[in-house]
């Protein structure tokens, strides 16, 4: 099993849409969640930072925890044309690295 | 808003050369980090420095690799003796406490192509 698993898509919605990204994990001892945007040909771009368990909202983004489940979702409400990217979880324990999922391609449709 | 930086934006080599790509994290950032991504692949860690010294090193940071904190602001990585499979993109990330308890803040990336 991969540590951490992601749905790579494409996915591509329209405009307005609720678009759910989730990612899987095997390694219980990952704390810290993380949701990072990358667009064509740049680095990622941090979009939310969670420790543990719970939900966390910025705008129109909401990130879930559920250590339970081994299981974290990023939603984007009234999705627009510039939130195409690749979405990227990633998540880390108490060292250094962090470990990265494949990344979900995302299109909204105008 | 500060930023991480890196140069070049684009290097290309001949196989068996020596590159050095080059960072500036953010100034008061005490963590530093290289990850790579191979074209079509997930982002992949490669080492994580803090203090001056190497705190981990993933399987992929071999021999061949080396990282150094020249002087105060910048972070390079050294690929000692390139192969066709190094070509990828290298992402140098800082963060102001270990990556466990503060997020990674990316650059742009150095695109290395080796020929």
């Amino acid at each position: 099993q991969k540590e951490v698993e992601q749905d790579p898509g494409p996915l591509s919605v329209p405009e307005g849409a609720i678009v759910s990204l989730n990612c899987t994990y095997s390694n219980s001892a990952f704390q810290y969640f993380m949701w990072y945007r990358q667009y064509s040909r740049k680095g990622p771009e941090l979009l939310m930072y969670t420790y543990s368990s719970g939900n966390k909202e910025d705008g129109r983004f909401t990130a879930q925890v559920d250590k339970s489940s081994k299981y974290i979702s990023l939603f984007i409400r009234d999705s627009q044309p510039s939130d195409s990217a690749t979405y990227l979880c990633a998540m880390s324990h108490n060292n250094n690295d962090m470990r990265f999922g494949a990344g979900t391609r995302l299109t909204v449709k105008p | 808003e500060p930023e991480v930086t890196q140069t070049p934006s684009h290097q290309v080599t001949q196989m068996g050369q020596e590159v050095i790509l080059r960072c500036v994290p953010i100034s008061n950032h005490l963590y530093f980090y290289w990850y790579r991504q191979i074209l079509g692949q997930k982002v992949e860690f490669l080492v994580s420095f803090y203090n001056n010294e190497i705190s981990e090193k993933s399987e992929i940071f071999d021999d061949q690799f080396s990282v150094e904190r020249p002087d105060g602001s910048n972070f390079t990585l050294k690929i000692r003796s390139t192969k066709l499979e190094d070509s990828a993109m290298y992402f140098c990330a800082s963060s102001i406490q270990g990556a466990g308890n503060s997020p990674l803040h990316f650059g742009n990336g150095t695109r290395l192509t080796v020929t």
